[in-house]
């Protein structure tokens, strides 16, 4: 199947400070991206649509200055948790969309925050 | 609003059991149903799906899963689980029929050799 890679894959930040996670389409064009956080032993919840060119779609709740998404090119979509605290410390999951109409998902970015 | 249970939170079993894992939804109008596997340490991959046509749909590593319509679920099967089944596995609902999932809570498999 299609991969889709996320960097880093864990990263520890002090509190405050700002934290970018990538995710990339590395065999297919994705016009569509979505983000998804997972709390332990919880669900997958979707925090945001990302479609390239154009600005991301947030789901009800998720704050869209604190979770800065960015799709500028058909292969990568970034997600920026800014001024990040500890409650933003968790798993957060990427996937994208192939024309055929599957979801490919990435690996999962672990951030902890102190 | 719409949502996904899926009740079986751990289940073990024995190899060569059979598997039979629950899913349910609330909504009543067209949707798209998924299991994805999440084996330990790796990304979510996808078993099998249905968008429509047949309700009986057959994935890969023997799986299979049913839609019933009547009864909101789509339950996935395996007449006899190997070892290598143990992962964690999600159903996902597509809500209006289109690519924005919902996701259960997730079942972890356990399988004792």
């Amino acid at each position: 199947g299609a991969v889709v890679s996320q960097h880093p894959s864990w990263v520890i930040c002090k509190s405050g400070t700002s934290v970018k996670i990538e995710c990339r389409s590395l065999d297919f064009q994705a016009t569509t991206m979505f983000w998804y956080r997972q709390f332990p032993k919880q669900s997958l919840m979707l925090m945001a649509t990302s479609n390239e060119g154009s600005k991301a779609t947030y789901e009800q709740g998720v704050e869209k200055d604190k979770f800065l998404i960015n799709h500028a090119s058909l292969t990568l979509s970034t997600l920026t948790v800014t001024s990040a605290h500890p409650e933003d410390s968790s798993f957060y999951i990427c996937s994208g969309l192939r024309n055929t109409g599957e979801l490919f998902f990435g690996e999962g970015s672990r951030l902890t925050v102190l | 609003a719409q949502s996904v249970s899926q009740h079986n939170h751990h289940v073990i079993l024995s190899e060569a059991a059979s598997l039979e894992l629950g899913c349910n939804y609330s909504y009543g109008g067209t949707v798209n149903l998924f299991w994805y596997v999440q084996y330990p340490g790796q990304h979510l991959q996808l078993l099998l799906k249905y968008f429509s046509g047949d309700p009986l749909v057959k994935g890969i590593k023997g799986f299979e899963a049913e839609f019933i319509k009547s009864k909101f679920s789509f339950n996935l099967r395996k007449p006899s689980v190997q070892w290598s089944d143990t992962a964690e596995y999600f159903c996902a609902v597509g809500f209006f029929g289109n690519e924005k999932l919902t996701f259960g809570t997730g079942t972890r498999l356990t399988i004792i050799p």
